[in-house]
């Protein structure tokens, strides 16, 4: 069972560049997340989607953009990096909308912006 | 405003000895309650998750935890601790959308 699964596992970046970060998970779900994780700031929602076709606002989607590509994929740009986008990415699903069941994650994505 | 904390950064338990992880929610009403746990390197997992009815709820791996409405707490408990928990432990509250706390990091002696 792959599960969720996000590319890149490791991207450096120089400010300025953009990026795009993949998600996919097989399980079916309706609803898939972003969140970076910081350092004594646990993890924040960037974006997510309720259902295919629907994106909505986190608590931190600033400098970000997401698409929503089928069912299964959910991806999220960086248009022009910055340093302070230097953080652990994760993607995550679940069965239901906002997320009141289990969350299930991938493994991250460690994004270095120089 | 509408916090969850966790007041440990970090905790230190020699393997076999108990554990008990803190968490606090600050919410007008009673949230859904979680705690996942993430090893090194890897994405998080869900030890258990509290939404209603027996306040003591059982996970996976050992682990308990209580939900106490009267303190705004949801603690995380294990009789006695294996190195193999040794990880970084998150509380998380949903109520309009699934927010973390900053995180317990568990470092086990042997």
């Amino acid at each position: 069972n792959a599960g969720v699964t996000q590319t890149p596992k490791f991207q450096v970046l120089k400010t300025g560049q953009s990026m795009t970060l993949q998600c996919a998970q097989d399980m079916n779900h309706n609803s898939m997340y972003w969140y970076r994780q910081d350092p004594g700031m646990g993890l924040r929602l960037i974006y997510y989607s309720a259902s295919e076709g629907t994106t909505d606002k986190g608590e931190v989607p600033n400098g970000y953009n997401v698409s929503r590509l089928n069912k299964r994929e959910f991806s999220l740009r960086l248009e022009s990096a910055a340093p302070s986008q230097t953080s652990v990415y994760f993607c995550a699903s679940s069965r239901e909308p906002r997320a009141p069941g289990e969350l299930f994650f991938g493994e991250g994505s460690r994004l270095t912006v120089l | 405003a509408q916090s969850v904390t966790q007041p440990d950064i970090h905790i230190t338990v020699s393997e076999g000895a108990s554990l008990e992880l803190r968490c606090n929610y600050s919410y007008g009403a009673t949230p859904y309650l979680f705690w996942y746990v993430q090893s090194p390197g890897q994405g998080l997992q869900l030890l258990l998750k509290y939404f209603s009815g027996d306040t003591l709820v059982q996970g996976i791996k050992g682990f308990e935890a209580e939900f106490k409405r009267s303190q705004s707490s949801f603690n995380l408990r294990k009789p006695s601790v294996h190195w193999s928990d040794a990880a970084e432990y998150f509380c998380a509250v949903v109520l309009n959308d699934m927010r973390f706390g900053a995180g317990t990091r568990l470092t086990v002696k042997p």
